[in-house]
């Protein structure tokens, strides 16, 4: 079946410690995103790649760096320069860019915690 | 870009048909109306998308008035699994549009 697997599903950092959650995708998508959501919250953005070897900042993308490699795969690394790294954060994938009208398919998230 | 407002949370109990109106007065021409369902622990799914009218799938319908400033998503005779948070979003499909998922409806189904 075709989706969405991100990885691990619970992670732990040590303070001053660079972590990475992995996403990959085989839909054959073009567009990629990373969001993250805190308790009773909605969806943030935090960057988001349209193509391969491009990706642009969302609206928290402070201490957080990605990388688009390859079609299938967008890494987001959680820096030591994020503060307040504790959440949950959740991949998607749409066909093209991020419309609103176009349907992101989404993994089921890696809970973020800190030691 | 359309901003959209929709009620924080909703009871009701098995069995009934539920009803969510999402509002977005300002929504542009060019601009769809999607609904995603999200369960705890779970990344958001998307359910139903429509430009106009009234569009259905095996899960939901999705009735949009002539003036498109809103929009109500009807669950069917709702169960307990139907318990989870609904977000409605409005945006063009082609392009890259900054949008943001909401606070969402907070939906529980009481047996």
């Amino acid at each position: 079946d075709g989706g969405i697997t991100q990885s691990p599903k619970y992670l732990f950092r040590k303070e001053g410690q660079n972590v990475t959650l992995s996403c990959e995708q085989n839909l054959n998508h073009d567009a990629m995103y990373w969001y993250r959501q805190d308790p009773g919250q909605g969806l943030r953005l935090i960057y988001y790649s349209q193509i391969v070897n491009d990706f642009q900042k969302g609206d928290i993308a402070e201490g957080y760096s990605v990388s688009r490699e390859k079609k299938e795969s967008f890494p987001l690394t959680v820096t030591s320069a994020q503060k307040n790294p504790t959440a949950f954060y959740l991949c998607a994938s749409s066909i093209s860019g991020q419309g609103g009208g176009q349907p992101q398919h989404f993994g089921d998230g890696t809970r973020l915690s800190i030691l | 870009l359309a901003k959209t407002t929709q009620p924080i949370s909703m009871d009701s109990y098995e069995g009934q048909e539920v009803n969510i109106t999402c509002s977005h007065n300002n929504i542009a021409t060019n601009d769809y109306i999607t609904w995603y369902q999200q369960f705890p622990s779970q990344g958001p799914r998307f359910i139903i998308q429509g430009y106009k009218t009234k569009v259905t799938n095996e899960v939901a319908s999705l009735f949009i008035p002539a003036d498109r400033k809103s929009s109500t998503l009807s669950l069917p005779r709702v169960s307990l699994s139907d318990t989870a948070v609904y977000y409605c979003l409005v945006g063009v499909k082609g392009g890259y549009q900054k949008v943001t998922f909401g606070i969402g409806t907070k939906l529980q189904v009481i047996p």
